[in-house]
């Protein structure tokens, strides 16, 4: 299985602060997806990310959320003020190399304060 | 609306086989997924499927029926490692759109 990359794999915060959640996904790949999951939900699709801009975002992708990809490789989420409700694991996704399966990262377990 | 439903959990003896079914009403289809999930741990892909039939892949195997909105997946010679959640998850878009997930099927497999 083709391997995604996240960093930190915890992060704490206190309310209100901002915290970005980092992803390396599949090398040469212009798509990639972030998703979440509150602990005992279903796993829920926030954004899809291609060349370089937002192709998809779904209702829970608000204005405190954005997405970028600062060098070329790397990806990150930020969120801007966060709160409670965002604790949840945030797992970055993409596809295989020529294939149209999708493959997780370890994800991100955000625990808000 | 989207709508995927499984059910919630279900329980196996080790080394039997398991039928996990998956239905779903989507506007928009673009290939069924099936992921297996361990506690506290990301989803891992286990099969996918865009056309009608049985996708063979070892002990696991995954069925879709498109006309009818419906999805197996199989699981055959059970391990206790099985013990998991398996996520139902339907791509609505084009062939790089994002996964509607349901909420899982509990899996515990026991001696």
């Amino acid at each position: 299985e083709p391997e995604v990359t996240q960093t930190p794999s915890h992060q704490v915060t206190q309310m209100g602060q901002e915290v970005i959640l980092r992803c390396v996904p599949i090398s040469n790949h212009l798509y990639f997806y972030w998703y979440r999951q509150i602990l005992g939900q279903k796993v829920e699709f926030l954004v899809s990310f291609y060349n370089n801009e937002i192709s998809e975002k779904s209702e829970i992708f608000d204005d405190q959320f954005s997405v970028e990809r600062p060098d070329g490789s790397n990806f990150t989420l930020k969120i801007r003020s966060t709160k409670l409700e965002d604790s949840a694991m945030y797992f970055c996704a993409g596809p295989g190399p020529g294939t149209r399966e999708q493959f997780f990262g370890p994800g991100t377990r955000l625990t808000v304060l | 609306g989207q709508n995927i439903d499984q059910p919630t959990e279900m329980t196996a003896t080790e080394g039997a086989i398991v039928q996990i079914n998956c239905t779903y009403q989507t506007s928009g289809f673009n290939g069924l997924f099936w992921y297996q999930q361990h506690a506290g741990e990301a989803p891992t892909f286990l099969s996918y499927n865009v056309l009608d039939g049985l996708e063979e892949k070892g002990r696991f195997s995954s069925f879709l029926s498109r006309s009818k909105g419906y999805s197996y997946l199989l699981l055959k010679e059970l391990q206790m490692k099985d013990s998991a959640s398996y996520l139902c998850a339907v791509r609505r878009g084009g062939s790089q759109g994002n996964l509607i997930f349901g909420k899982g099927t509990k899996l515990s497999v026991k001696p």
